[in-house]
């Protein structure tokens, strides 16, 4: 089952903040973020494995309710570095595969 | 860098044709996925395999297969293309279920 991603698209200005939520009807065993580039692969940023537990990477940071099956990816202070498609995969409980959302696609204006 | 290499990265095929994709895995990392992604969209899984056995499949024909090979590098095999599989190939190498790291993709193109 696909996780669900929401909002589609953000625009933002550079050093304003963004939250990108990912949220799935399974039971969760992980949510894993992803940036993608035009042209690039995705980049694996951060992996989130038990309720409610919080990882930051530099200005991004993100939290997984397990509870609600759900996970926000938050971008603070954005660069136009940031500028991407952001993408959560998550593996169900029992499960092996790691599966995607439809993608969130971020830019950032100077 | 994340150690994980596909080849070829270009690639233009005729319809009806077959092709072999190659992915060499990270160091360490036993398991492999494959995922198409077409333009716009998310990776789709493709399969997985986990120490030379396949451990998952999503929803593709029977001419989408593969192989994992002792070293855990591996082949993904289409037959019979059609226009629809042109898409960007990646192979994402892991430890299980831990964190995935993707190649730099192979671009599919059949004419």
């Amino acid at each position: 089952q696909q996780p669900v991603q929401s909002p589609q698209a953000v625009i933002l200005r550079e050093g304003e903040d963004a939250v990108i939520n990912c949220s799935s009807s399974k039971a969760l065993y992980s949510v894993h973020w992803y940036r993608q580039k035009h042209g690039e692969a995705p980049v694996f940023l951060m992996i989130l494995l038990k309720g409610g537990e919080q990882k930051g990477h530099e200005k991004i940071s993100a939290s997984f309710n397990e509870k609600k099956q759900q996970s926000s990816l938050y971008l603070t202070a954005s660069q136009l570095s940031y500028s991407g498609t952001y993408f959560c995969g998550t593996i169900d409980q029992g499960a092996q595969k790691l599966v995607f959302g439809q993608g969130t696609r971020l830019t950032i204006n100077p | 860098e994340t150690g994980v290499t596909q080849s070829p990265t270009h690639l233009i095929k005729t319809r009806g044709q077959q092709v072999t994709l190659r992915c060499s895995s990270q160091s360490g990392h036993n398991t492999v996925s494959w995922y198409q992604q077409a333009l716009g969209q998310g990776p789709q899984f493709i399969f997985q395999y986990y120490r030379e056995e396949e451990n998952g499949r999503g929803n593709f024909p029977p001419r989408f297969s593969g192989l994992q090979f002792p070293n855990y590098s591996s082949e993904l095999n289409v037959n019979a293309l059609e226009l629809d599989d042109s898409a960007l190939y990646l192979c994402a190498s892991s430890a299980s279920r831990t964190e995935a790291f993707f190649g730099q993709g192979t671009r599919l193109t059949v004419v």
